[in-house]
This record gives structure tokens, sequence and C-alpha cells, in this order.
């Protein structure tokens, strides 16, 4: 079966530009997550998804926004990059939203100049 | 307000000696305990899950237990290897359907 994969894996930005990440889950996968990790600070909980519906949202600005499609892809857009945005994005699948334990991708590097 | 802290960010241990990861929380509804393992340019992957209704748990070289009263969980490797060289991630859940919450992580170096 195939892991979660995001999309691009690299990413250069400059400030003020937007920027759109993709994830695949695991297949029958329904429900996704987002994580941003910068060194220090650990994995910062951005938002989650299931049946194309957000259920829960981090402390994240509005720049931040995600969504999710029918066949439980999801796309997370920040907008408006700032230096700080530099980080690793993760994105992380589960079957369902009971379940506790967390796929994870191997992330998207962002790079904001 | 950091609910899951992991206070030592790097730790350095002989090759076949045992490494002690330490994480302490707050949050006392807290009742699933996970440690997730990254090595760099990859993602985390799960380690070893404990729930709270136990103390310790088992899984070949890893062991992780739990101390309620405390707040404070560990991870322990026996024997350390090379291979376990990465940074290790503390998480917990509760049962309400909320994200989990992770730790910032301490780095495990090996050495040979």
């Amino acid at each position: 079966k195939a892991g979660v994969t995001q999309t691009p894996r690299y990413l250069i930005k400059t400030r003020g530009q937007q920027v759109t990440l993709s994830c695949s889950p695991i297949s029958g996968h329904r429900s996704v997550s987002w994580y941003q990790q910068t060194p220090g600070q650990g994995l910062q909980f951005l938002f989650e998804y299931f049946s194309e519906t957000q259920r829960n949202k981090g402390n994240f600005p509005g720049r931040f926004s995600g969504r999710q499609f029918s066949n439980s892809r999801s796309e997370m857009n920040v907008s408006t990059l700032e230096l700080g945005d530099s980080a690793l994005y993760l994105c992380a699948s589960s079957p369902d939203t009971a379940s506790r334990e967390l796929f994870f991708g191997s992330g998207t590097q962002l790079s904001v100049l | 307000d950091q609910q899951v802290k992991q206070n030592s960010p790097s730790l350095s241990v002989q090759e076949g000696r045992i490494s002690i990861l330490n994480c302490d929380y707050t949050n006392s509804m807290f009742d699933y305990f996970l440690w997730y393992k990254k090595y760099p340019a990859e993602g985390p992957t799960f380690l070893i899950s404990i729930s709270s209704i136990k103390d310790k748990n088992e899984d070949g070289r890893f062991t992780v237990f739990l101390n309620k009263s405390a707040k404070h969980l560990s991870l322990h490797i026996v024997p350390s290897q090379p291979g376990d060289s990465a940074v290790y991630f503390c998480a917990a859940s509760d049962s309400g359907n909320t994200p989990l919450v992770f730790g910032k992580g301490t780095r495990l170096s090996v050495i040979a």
C-alpha cells in the first residue's frame, strides 16, 4: 500500500507570494491533518479534514487555509508569504477521526526568501 | 502553553547502552500517548504507543513507561544502535477527537 504522498518535496518562494501544497493520503484513509515543523518548535497543528470538512484548526493566521477533495486528497495554501513561514509542512492521514495514530508523508520543505 | 514537553533537546548514548527519552504533559485529559521517530528529510514514523490504562508497553527493544500521577512518560531503547539516531517526538491525545499534540522532540545520537 502506498504511503502518504506530498508534493512538491522542496519549494522556494519570495515574500508576498502564495503557495499551494498537495497531499495524497494512504488509500482508504479519509482523515488528513497538516502540521508545521520548524527548528526548535516541534510539530504545530494546522488543520484536520474529514469528508471534505474541516474538523479542527490550529492557532495559525487566516493566511493559512486548506481543503479536502472528495477523493480525500488535500491541499493547503499559504498566502502573502512571510520569512517565518519557512518550515517543513507535514501531511498525515488516518483511516477515520477515531484513529489515534497518524501516518505521515515526507513533507514539503518551504523556504521563503 | 506547551501541553507536551520534552525538556532534553538532545541526548548522546554509546552503542549497546540504554537510551532513555523523557516526556512530561500537563493536560490530565490526555489518555493516549505515542512516540514517533524522525530521520532527516523524512516524515515522522510511528514507534510505540501506550494507553492510560497501562503503565508499560513493550515492543522489542522499545519500552514506554507511563506514570500518570507524575504526568510523565519515558521511552527506553535497549540496546541502543547507531540506526536509532534520529529525532524522537512524544505525542498525546485525549478521547475528544482533538488533534495529536506533539513535544518539540529530542535528538538522539547513538555513538558507535
